[in-house]
C-alpha cells in the first residue's frame, strides 16, 4: 500500500508560468519530506526538502508547501524553464528512519 | 567528484542466471540502499545497510541478496533472476546522524530478465 501518492502522472506548462506539483501521504509519522528530480538515464537528484515543523521552504525558483492537517504537500516552480522538464518524485520518511517512501512521480513538460 | 557508481548500466539476461549489480560511493557514507523503480509505483526499497556488516530488508526484498563488507561498496545479488525482477534499479547513499541529509543516487541499472 503506497503511503505517498502523486495523483497526477503528468503536467504540461508553458515556459515562464508556474508549475504546481501535488503530493499526498497517509502516514502521520512522516516528519521529513523531499522532492527529487529525475532526467532520463540519470538517477534522482535532490531538489528541495521540508521538515514537519515548517509549512514552507523556499530555494530560488522552488518552493515546497506542507499542510500537515491535510497530509498534503506541493512543489511550486516559478517561473518554469525548459530545463525543468523531468520526472519529479515526492518522498517522505519518519524520524530516525532513513528509508524513503516515494510517490509514483509526475512528469513535467515545459513548453516553449 | 562525489558520486554513487553503479555497474552495469544495462543488462539483458535469462531466468536463473545469477547476476550481481555493483554499487560504490566515494563520500564515506554509512547508509546505503537499493531501490527498484517500476511504472506507477515509484521507487521501492529492496535492502539497506546502516554500516559495514549491517544490512536489513526493505519493502520488497524477495529474490535479492546484499552484502556490505566494505563501507564504500554495496552489491545487489540476484541468485536466480526471474522476469518479475525486470526493472530499473537505483543505489543510494547518505550520511547517518546528520539531520535532513538527502540521499545521493546512482544513475541506475536497467535489468531485463527474459
Amino acid at each position: 500500500d503506497q503511503q505517498v501518492k502523486q495523483n497526477s502522472p503528468s503536467l504540461s506548462v508553458q515556459e515562464g508560468r508556474i508549475s504546481i506539483l501535488n503530493c499526498d501521504y497517509t502516514n502521520s509519522m512522516f516528519d521529513y519530506f523531499l522532492w527529487y528530480k529525475k532526467y532520463p538515464a540519470e538517477g534522482p537528484t535532490f531538489l528541495i526538502s521540508i521538515s514537519s515543523i515548517k509549512d514552507k521552504n523556499e530555494d530560488g525558483r522552488f518552493t515546497v508547501f506542507l499542510n500537515k492537517s491535510a497530509k498534503h504537500l506541493s512543489l511550486h516552480i516559478v517561473p518554469s524553464q525548459p530545463g525543468d522538464s523531468a520526472v519529479y518524485f515526492c518522498a517522505a520518511r519518519m524520524i530516525n528512519d532513513y528509508k524513503l517512501s516515494f510517490g509514483a512521480g509526475t512528469t513535467v513538460t515545459v513548453r516553449a | 567528484e562525489a558520486q554513487v557508481t553503479q555497474n552495469p548500466r544495462y543488462l539483458i539476461t535469462v531466468t536463473g542466471k545469477k547476476l550481481t549489480v555493483t554499487c560504490s560511493q566515494n563520500m564515506n557514507h554509512e547508509y546505503m540502499s537499493w531501490y527498484r523503480q517500476d511504472p506507477g509505483l515509484g521507487l521501492r526499497q529492496i535492502y539497506y545497510s546502516m554500516n559495514v556488516e549491517v544490512t536489513d530488508k526493505g519493502d520488497v526484498p524477495e529474490g535479492y541478496k546484499v552484502s556490505r563488507k566494505e563501507k564504500r561498496n554495496f552489491p545487489l545479488i540476484l541468485e536466480s533472476p526471474s522476469p518479475n525482477q525486470t526493472s530499473l534499479y537505483f543505489c543510494a547513499s547518505s550520511l547517518l546522524g546528520v539531520s535532513e541529509q538527502p540521499q545521493h543516487f546512482g544513475d541506475g541499472t536497467r535489468l531485463s530478465i527474459l
